[in-house]
């Protein structure tokens, strides 16, 4: 079976643009969360969609969203980006079956200048 | 911030034993997990353990589990260079999303 892939792998972004992000669950896979990892703060997470539906939500500004298609790929966006978004944004998936082990992507490294 | 906790480094000689030590918060945690992240890569699933559990042995991982004082370990024998990594202690928390520790880097001295 194929990872989880996320696309694109890197990306460099100028303050007040925005951003989205995709991420291909592994085949059968029906949930996927977003997480946020900066030297700073470490790993933390943002958002869990499962049956395209936000399932979860960490503790993150309005301007992260995030969406999942029937096929359950899912896609982040980030609004009128600042500094302080430059992280690497990973995301794993699950069956989606309740408290489960996650699989995670390569994440995609996002630097905002 | 986190919650779990670990020690952020770790210096061992090739061939020594590893153990990276994570002390997690939520009692009702039905697993606990061990990733693994190398320069430049996302999370590698190493192993986890149910709460039930003790003791899981895998290859040359072994995950002790001390679920009074909430403790969890990950012992590597025969440490190798390429083990050099960021090792990561996760629990599944009541709302259903996974809490990381800030990771423990592990440095493999030839």
């Amino acid at each position: 079976k194929a990872g989880v892939t996320q696309t694109p792998r890197y990306l460099i972004k100028t303050r007040g643009q925005q951003v989205t992000l995709s991420c291909s669950p592994i085949s059968g896979h029906r949930s996927v969360s977003w997480y946020q990892q900066t030297p700073g703060q470490g790993l933390q997470f943002l958002f869990e969609y499962f049956s395209e539906t936000q399932r979860n939500k960490g503790n993150f500004p309005g301007r992260f969203s995030g969406r999942q298609f029937s096929n359950s790929r899912s896609e982040m966006n980030v609004s009128t980006l600042e500094l302080g978004d430059s992280a690497l944004y990973l995301c794993a998936s699950s069956l989606g079956q309740g408290k489960e082990t996650q699989y995670f992507g390569p994440g995609t490294r996002l630097l905002v200048l | 911030g986190e919650d779990v906790e670990q020690s952020l480094f770790l210096s061992v000689r090739e061939g020594d034993s590893s153990v990276i030590n994570c002390t997690y918060t939520d009692s009702s945690s039905t697993y606990l997990y061990w990733y693994k992240q190398e320069p430049g890569a996302g999370l590698q699933l190493l192993t986890y353990i149910f709460s039930n559990m003790d003791m899981k042995q895998d290859q040359r991982l072994t995950v002790l589990l001390n679920k009074k004082d909430k403790h969890l370990s990950l012992r590597i024998a025969d440490t190798q260079t390429g083990d050099s990594a960021i090792y990561f202690c996760a629990e599944i928390g009541k709302g259903g999303d996974m809490r990381f520790g800030a990771g423990t880097r592990l440095t493999v001295k030839p």
